[in-house]
């Protein structure tokens, strides 16, 4: 079992479907993010979750919608997404959250919206 | 504006020879860098540290070298093997708005050839 594990690994939508992207981490890690990473740009960070609660929304429009039930469970609830939205959405941990410490990704979500 | 660089977005290098990635950054207040490795289909995955009191850190083929005058770091792999073709992120903790978070450059894809 890897540590940090994203489904679906693969998405296509259209603008006016909804869908979840999820992520479990297998690290017994206290934080958690969902990372951004567009052709051509570097990662952006969406979300961070610090034991369950969110402590960072960088600026992502609403149809972006993040869930942390636990420290091991991540969610990322899709809606009406436009097509510049496509990407691929990456999760991450961290033991904790003081900017020194090493992210363990996940695989990802290559997410086209149509 | 981007506060890490990376301005080569590709890198070619014959096998067996030495592979070097550059890595510049505009904040001085920075003062902790790390270099992640992303393969194809996978999420990226830390590879090397390197704090701002030291100007090098070695790790088997792979040393990290910062010259905090001209801000810039490089990474450095020898001898190049195939299987470190990969897209490389230099990434540095920035405090915004009284959080840390984790900025990354826009990656070089490097290719060893055999």
């Amino acid at each position: 079992e890897t540590g940090v594990t994203q489904t679906p690994r693969h998405l296509v939508m259209g603008m006016t479907n909804k869908k979840s992207l999820k992520c479990e981490q297998h690290l017994g890690h206290n934080a958690m993010y969902w990372y951004k990473q567009s052709a051509k740009k570097p990662l952006e960070l969406m979300f961070v979750y610090n034991f369950k609660e969110q402590t960072e929304n960088n600026s992502v429009p609403s149809r972006f919608s993040p869930e942390c039930p636990n420290s091991s469970h991540l969610f990322l609830h899709l809606h009406t997404l436009q097509p510049e939205d496509s990407a691929l959405y990456l999760c991450a941990s961290s033991q904790g959250w003081d900017g020194n410490e090493k992210l363990f990704f996940g695989s990802g979500t290559q997410l086209s919206v149509l | 504006d981007q506060q890490v660089k990376q301005n080569s977005p590709s890198l070619s290098v014959q096998e067996g020879r030495i592979s070097i990635l550059n890595c510049d950054y505009t904040n001085s207040m920075f003062d902790y860098f790390l270099w992640y490795k992303k393969y194809p289909a996978e999420g990226p995955t830390f590879l090397i540290s390197i704090s701002s009191i030291k100007d090098k850190n070695e790790d088997g083929r792979f040393t990290v070298f910062l010259n905090k005058s001209a801000k810039h770091l490089s990474l450095h792999i020898v001898p190049s093997q195939p299987g470190d073709s990969a897209v490389y992120f230099c990434a540095a903790p920035s405090t915004q708005g009284g959080s840390e978070k984790l900025v990354f450059g826009k990656g070089t894809k490097l290719t060893v050839n055999p």
